[in-house]
Formats: C-alpha cells, structure tokens, sequence
C-alpha cells in the first residue's frame, strides 16, 4: 500500500516562490499523486496531478503560478509569486490498489 | 459544472449510527471511470479517506474503518450515501464527499479527486 509523507510547515515571502515536497514510501516511487489546497475554513481545492516522469496536469482555473515536478520519489508543489490568499494547507494524495491515501499536509504561511 | 453537496445530522450521539447523503449534479454516476468518496477531517487534523463507489458499483473502504462503512449509490437521485455505525466521540470531524475521476494512462492506472463538496461537521456527543 503506497503511503505518502508531508512536511508539516513551510513559508516563504509574499511574491516569492515555494516548493512544498510530497514523499512516496519504498516499493511505491513510480506512483502519480495529485494535490490539493484547502484554504482556511474551506473545503479542499484540487490543484494538479503529478506523475512520476515529472509532468504535471492542472485543473480547471488553477493559475500558472502553480506548477508540478518530480525526482526519484519525491512529488513537487512549486507556487510562484506567492499571494496571500495562496496561505493554506497542501495536501497530496495518491492512489493504488484500490485505495486512497492522504498525507499529512504541509501548512503554508506567506509572510 | 460538477457539484456535490453533504447533507446529514450535525450531531449524533455515542453508539448511533451516522447517515450522510451526498448529492451532487454535472455528471453521471453511471459514466465509466467516474465514482463518489467520501473523506473526513477532524477539526485541526488531515483528511482521512473512508469509503469510494465507482460507476459500475464497486466499492472500496478504509482497511481500518471497513467494518463499520456502508456506501451506496442511487443513480436516479444523483446521490450517494454512507453510514458509519458505532459512532464515538473520536469520529468528530467534517465529513466531505468528492467526485473521483480515472486519470491514469496505457501504462498505469490512477484516481484522484477533482471536485469536492463544502463538507459537513459532524460532532459525537452525548
């Protein structure tokens, strides 16, 4: 079963850029993983799916200060210009074997 | 344009058995490589996956939560429901359902959530 590890924090400056990071456990680094932004008290957003090779496919509205990448077992969320309202928590999630894994999620501050 | 809603009780009490209903509009639950979940959230905590059902009604459960999950669908009310019994104070949280979409390719095979509801708090206690 694919488990998926977050960073708990992260922050950066407004309008700088960021790179939230989202670990496949062993046996699991070719896996895709998509992510999703929860904005405070709301309901997820999702944002994009990232695959193993690096290339990424956003959802609707998603701006193009959003963008994904990958290494080895590791997932990108890399946010350019940072915005204020882009202050939210990052959640990935994969998939496999019929069963749906979250990480913990990273908190993103903007300072 | 995909939307879904929760609806159900915001307070149970210990032991009671949990109904929630998500209905949603802008798809079809019959459509292939589409399906329903359902995901929680304790207040301040991440989001846990519970229960999924796909267009050809299959369906999939949490390994820790499976005995006590039951989802269905009823396609000509675009809803989809779930009950979770047994309920205890620990299973305080907003509950969301979300659209799941097949997004894999030749080579692989992968779901993810592209759509979700506002959610719905749900607080245990007597």
């Amino acid at each position: 079963q694919p488990v998926v590890t977050q960073s708990p924090s992260a922050s950066a400056s407004l309008g700088a850029s960021v790179k939230l990071t989202c670990t496949l456990n062993s046996g699991h680094r070719n896996y895709a993983i998509a992510w999703h932004q929860q904005q405070p008290e709301k309901g997820p957003r999702y944002l994009m799916k990232v695959n193993s090779d690096g290339s990424h496919s956003k959802g609707g509205g998603i701006p193009d200060r959003f963008s994904g990448s990958s290494s080895g077992d590791e997932r990108y969320l890399t946010i350019s210009s940072l915005h204020s309202d882009d202050e939210a928590d990052y959640y990935c999630q994969t998939w496999g074997a019929g069963i749906w894994v979250f990480g913990g999620g990273t908190k993103l501050t903007v300072l | 344009q995909i939307t879904l809603k929760e609806s159900g009780p915001t307070l149970v009490k210990p032991t009671q058995t949990l109904t929630l209903t998500c209905t949603f509009s802008g798809f079809s639950l019959t459509t292939s490589g589409v399906g329903v979940g359902w995901i929680r959230q304790p207040p301040g905590k991440a989001l846990e996956w519970l229960a999924l059902i796909y267009w050809d009604d299959d369906k999939r459960y949490s390994p820790s939560l499976r005995s006590r999950l039951t989802i269905a669908k009823d396609t000509s009310k675009k809803q989809v429901v779930l009950t979770m019994t047994n309920m205890d104070p620990v299973d305080t949280a907003t509950y969301y359902c979300a659209h799941a979409l097949w997004a894999g390719d030749s080579s692989s095979t992968f779901w993810l959530f592209d759509y979700w509801g506002p959610g719905t708090l749900v607080t245990v206690s007597s």
